[in-house]
């Protein structure tokens, strides 16, 4: 079955550590984005990507990294230069546009001890 | 700054009750309006909206769209308690979509 997987899905880090988030998916989407999501605050955009090798900045990626070497991967890292990064954290992947919508992974909760 | 604005944030009604969830957006780089239901993890789609005045239905969903007033409803007819859960609108058209808080919807038995 196709579908885009995240690992792990739980994840305890100490602070000041590195830590990298899994995303794999095996729809032979084009586009691949990795959200935030905080109590109360909705789902906020990290990073995407639209083609391998290439990725955007979105809207609080300060202190997380990405690559994107292989169509199917896009691994999110986050840095120990995010202030607060416990959170819940989501991928998702579209064909083309994303206005056709996103599939979504199952998260990946990460909480920074 | 690309908003998405959904209200309210927080609903809580009894099990066969009609509710109806609003979204509101910035007509910079519209292309479609989608709504999502979200229960534990990963978000579902529900809709996509394009053209204006024309209803979308799955079961006791609705939604519909007004390009005019920039706003989305989605309504919900009979709830049950498995319509609980967080209800994300968003907006497709500047390389990504954009998210509003989402609206958490409790139905009480």
């Amino acid at each position: 079955d196709g579908g885009i997987t995240q690992s792990p899905k739980y994840l305890f880090r100490k602070e000041g550590q590195n830590v990298t988030l899994s995303c794999e998916q095996n729809l032979n989407h084009d586009a691949m984005y990795w959200y935030r999501q905080d109590p109360g605050q909705g789902l906020r955009l990290i990073y995407y990507s639209q083609i391998v090798n290439d990725f955007q900045k979105g809207d609080i990626a300060e202190g997380y990294s990405v690559s994107r070497e292989k169509k199917e991967s896009f691994p999110l890292t986050v840095t120990s230069a995010q202030k607060n990064p416990t959170a819940f954290y989501l991928c998702a992947s579209s064909i083309h546009r994303e206005d056709y919508g996103y599939t979504f992974g199952s998260g990946t909760r990460l909480t920074v001890v | 700054e690309d908003k998405v604005v959904q209200s309210p944030l927080s609903l809580v009604v009894h099990e066969g009750d009609t509710v109806t969830l609003n979204c509101s957006y910035e007509v910079t780089n519209f292309r479609s309006l989608l709504w999502y239901k979200q229960e534990k993890k990963a978000p579902t789609f529900l809709f996509m909206l394009t053209s204006s005045g024309i209803e979308k239905k799955s079961g006791r969903l609705s939604s519909i769209l007004d390009k005019k007033e920039l706003f989305s409803i989605l309504n919900i007819t009979a709830t049950q308690t498995g319509d609980s859960a967080v209800y994300l609108c968003a907006k497709g058209g500047s390389e990504k979509l954009v998210f509003g808080k989402g609206t958490k919807l409790t139905v009480n038995p």
